[in-house]
C-alpha cells in the first residue's frame, strides 16, 4: 500500500527555524515535491528531491533519504506569511500521493 | 496567478444534475491533473492525462467522466452526483520530459456542493 505521514499541526515564532517531517511508504519512487498550501487557496510548488541530501532555495530546504523513507522541509526566518500548510508528496510512477499536510502557525 | 483556470470556481448542484468543470493551462505543459480535496483528508489525485491519453484513473467512481480534447484543456464532466462528493476539485498541469514529471502548477479549484 502507500501510506505518507506528517504531522497535523505545528506551531512556531517569528524569525525562528522550523522543521516538517514526512515519512513514506510506497510502491515505487521517482521524486519527492514540497508544497505549499495557503487557506482557500491552491497548493504551489516548493522544492523537489529525487536523490538523497539536501536541496536548498533560500529560507527554504529539503532533505530526502530514500534508504529511510524520510524527508524535512525546513524554514528559516520564519515570517507571518509562512503560516499555511505545507504537503509532502510522493510520485510512484505517474501517480502522485500526498500526505495529509501540516498546518503551520508562526505566531508572533 | 499560476497559469492554471479553472471555472466555475463555486457550483452547488442537486443529485440529479449534470455539470462540467473546465480546466485551461496557459503554460505549455504536456500533462494535465484532476485532484479531489475534503476537509480532514489529504489531496487525491483522480485523473492523469499525459499528451491528452488517459494515464492513471485512481478507481474514480463513473459518476465522474474526465475529457482532454488537447493539451489545453481538461474537463470533468458530473452527473448524479452525492452529498459526499461535496470538495475542492482542483486541476493542475506540469511538463513531462523524458519520461520525468516535473512539478505541478495548480489553478484556483472548483468549490462543490452537493444538495
Amino acid at each position: 500500500g502507500q501510506n505518507i505521514d506528517q504531522p497535523t499541526e505545528m506551531t512556531a515564532t517569528e524569525g525562528a527555524i522550523v522543521q516538517i517531517n514526512c515519512t513514506y511508504q510506497t510502491s515505487g519512487f521517482n521524486g519527492l515535491f514540497w508544497y505549499q498550501q495557503h487557506a482557500g487557496e491552491a497548493p504551489t510548488f516548493l522544492s523537489y528531491n529525487v536523490l538523497d541530501g539536501l536541496e536548498e532555495k533560500g529560507r527554504f530546504s529539503s532533505f530526502l533519504s530514500r534508504s529511510k523513507g524520510y524527508s524535512y522541509l525546513l524554514l528559516k526566518e520564519l515570517q507571518m506569511k509562512d503560516s499555511a500548510s505545507y504537503l509532502c508528496a510522493v510520485l510512484d510512477g505517474q501517480n502522485f500521493v500526498f500526505g495529509p499536510g501540516t498546518r503551520l502557525s508562526v505566531l508572533p | 496567478e499560476t497559469g492554471v483556470t479553472q471555472t466555475p470556481r463555486h457550483l452547488v448542484m442537486g443529485m440529479t444534475n449534470k455539470k462540467s468543470l473546465k480546466c485551461e493551462q496557459h503554460l505549455g505543459h504536456n500533462a494535465m491533473y484532476w485532484y479531489k480535496q475534503s476537509a480532514k483528508k489529504p489531496l487525491e489525485l483522480m485523473f492523469v492525462y499525459n499528451f491528452k491519453e488517459q494515464t492513471e484513473n485512481n478507481s474514480v467512481p463513473s459518476r465522474f467522466s474526465p475529457e482532454c480534447p488537447n493539451s489545453s484543456h481538461l474537463f470533468l464532466h458530473l452527473h448524479t452526483l452525492q452529498p459526499e462528493d461535496s470538495a475542492l476539485y482542483l486541476c493542475a498541469s506540469s511538463q513531462v520530459s523524458e519520461g520525468r514529471y516535473n512539478e505541478q502548477f495548480f489553478g484556483p479549484g472548483t468549490r462543490l456542493t452537493v444538495l
